[in-house]
């Protein structure tokens, strides 16, 4: 079963840092980009970030670029989000997601993992 | 960046009925769309993939369609279980989700 866990999640004060962990199990990790969607209070979806499958491509959503790192460990089937001054409104449930595509490089997500909760507040 | 507009933004809805979301595109993204639903304290889900294509394990209640700018998300008949938040995203220039639909009990 193909099956996504992040981590790391909880409250931290503005300015601070975080990082967050995303295990993957149930398939080849190092065949699939991933990519970080969030969720702030009462709001709706907003992509955060994504990586290739060898991590050569990285890539932001104009809200956390420059703040914001992805990378990938394929020998742990981990993503990662590292996190850095961070503000009020990065409040969010953080998702993890497989990035699937065809051969036109229409991608979607499938699975997503259930999520952890950040809190930025002091 | 391509902006994702979906209308309505709730709708209130029965069992049975037939429930039709529009997704409207800034610029052309050809079939570059997805339709997710997402429950409260759930993952999203997939529904939806290029437009058209049913995710396997989605029941064929569910069906997309358009190209370009302008696209649907149906319901044929609705099911208890579909009360939930339903959104598109585009990845034809990175990557965006239109604001959702509520779809609520009437």
């Amino acid at each position: 079963e193909v099956q996504l866990l992040e981590s790391g999640g909880g409250l931290v004060q503005p300015g601070g840092s975080l990082r967050l962990s995303c295990a993957a199990s149930g398939f080849t990790f190092s065949s699939y980009a991933m990519t970080w969607v969030r969720q702030a209070p009462g709001k709706g979806l907003e992509w955060v970030s994504a990586i290739r499958i060898n991590g050569g491509g990285t890539y932001y959503a104009g809200s956390v670029k420059g703040r914001f790192t992805i990378s990938r460990d394929n020998s742990k089937n981990t993503v990662y989000l590292e996190m850095n001054s961070l503000r009020d409104d990065d409040t969010a449930v953080y998702y993890c997601a497989r990035v699937t595509g065809d051969y036109r490089g229409i991608n979607w997500f499938d699975p997503w993992g259930q999520g952890t909760l950040v809190t930025v507040s002091s | 960046d391509i902006q994702m507009t979906q209308s309505p933004s709730s709708l209130s809805a029965s069992v049975g009925d037939r429930v039709t979301i529009t997704c409207r595109a800034s610029q052309s993204i050809s079939t570059y769309l997805n339709w997710y639903q997402k429950k409260p304290g759930n993952a999203p889900k997939l529904l939806i993939y290029a437009a058209s294509n049913l995710q396997s394990g989605v029941p064929s209640r569910f069906s997309g369609s358009g190209s370009g700018t302008d696209f649907t998300l149906t319901i044929s008949s609705l099911r208890p279980e579909d009360f939930a938040t339903y959104y598109c995203q585009q990845s034809y220039i990175s990557l965006t989700f239109g604001g959702g639909t509520k779809v609520d009990i009437k």
